[in-house]
């Protein structure tokens, strides 16, 4: 079955500091990957996709994920972290090849960023 | 354009009344995703449709849920009698047939059975 872990519920790190969230899936094959953040009281915006090609990618707000097929990862980052980006993140999978179906989510990591 | 539209933004109802959730997902896409988000649970899918089709409706918790698309542009998402239970935010996603385009959410209903 397909699946997605995201093992840190809450991390907290400080304005300017980089982030590392970390998301591993269990799937049959290469799916699609995504990270989406959420807002408060707002939907999901994508981040940024992987669907073949570079394993490392680039997205909005100056984040990156890696892609490491080893290890079954798909990590987000950003250098240097800002305010603004205090808020929950998702980690998502789909099906490969396929734009009309379901992705299935990983529980979210929440974000909070201090001084 | 105008990105997936859903209503009411808020509803606060009292149990056993009948709940119905809007969406107007972006035109030209071709598939609708309904979710509902808990704390306990996460994201989960309830039900989806392509071409206003019904696909995979195995989501949808019991029979008091129900979901339409009469047409590309309008879906609703229906609790009839609603629970405490039931109480979550309900998100509407939408996306075209390109596969390489990914789904685009509302920014959800929240809604609370008292």
């Amino acid at each position: 079955a397909q699946s997605v872990t995201q093992p840190d519920i809450h991390i907290t790190v400080s304005e300017g500091a980089s982030l590392e969230l970390r998301c591993n899936y269990s799937y049959g094959a290469t799916p699609y990957l995504f990270w989406y953040v959420q807002s408060p009281g707002q939907g999901l915006q994508l981040l940024l996709k992987y669907f073949s090609g570079d394993t490392l990618v680039q997205g909005i707000k100056g984040f990156e994920a890696e892609f490491k097929r080893s290890q079954s990862s798909f990590n987000l980052r950003k250098p240097s972290v800002h305010w603004s980006d205090a808020a929950e993140y998702f980690c998502a999978v789909g099906p490969p090849n396929s734009g009309n179906t379901p992705l299935v989510f990983g529980k979210g990591t929440r974000l909070s960023v201090i001084a | 354009d105008a990105g997936v539209i859903q209503s009411p933004r808020h509803e606060v109802t009292e149990m056993g009344q009948e709940v119905t959730l809007r969406c107007k997902p972006i035109s030209g896409h071709n598939s609708l995703f309904w979710y509902r988000q808990t704390m306990m649970r996460g994201l989960e899918l309830l039900i989806y449709f392509n071409n206003n089709v019904p696909i995979d409706d195995s989501g949808m918790p019991e029979d008091r849920f129900s979901a339409k698309m009469p047409n590309a542009s309008f879906s609703t998402l229906k609790i009839q009698p609603s629970e405490p239970r039931d109480s979550a935010v309900y998100f509407c996603a939408s996306s075209p047939r390109d596969i390489n385009q990914p789904q685009h959410f509302g920014d959800g209903t929240r809604l609370s059975i008292l």
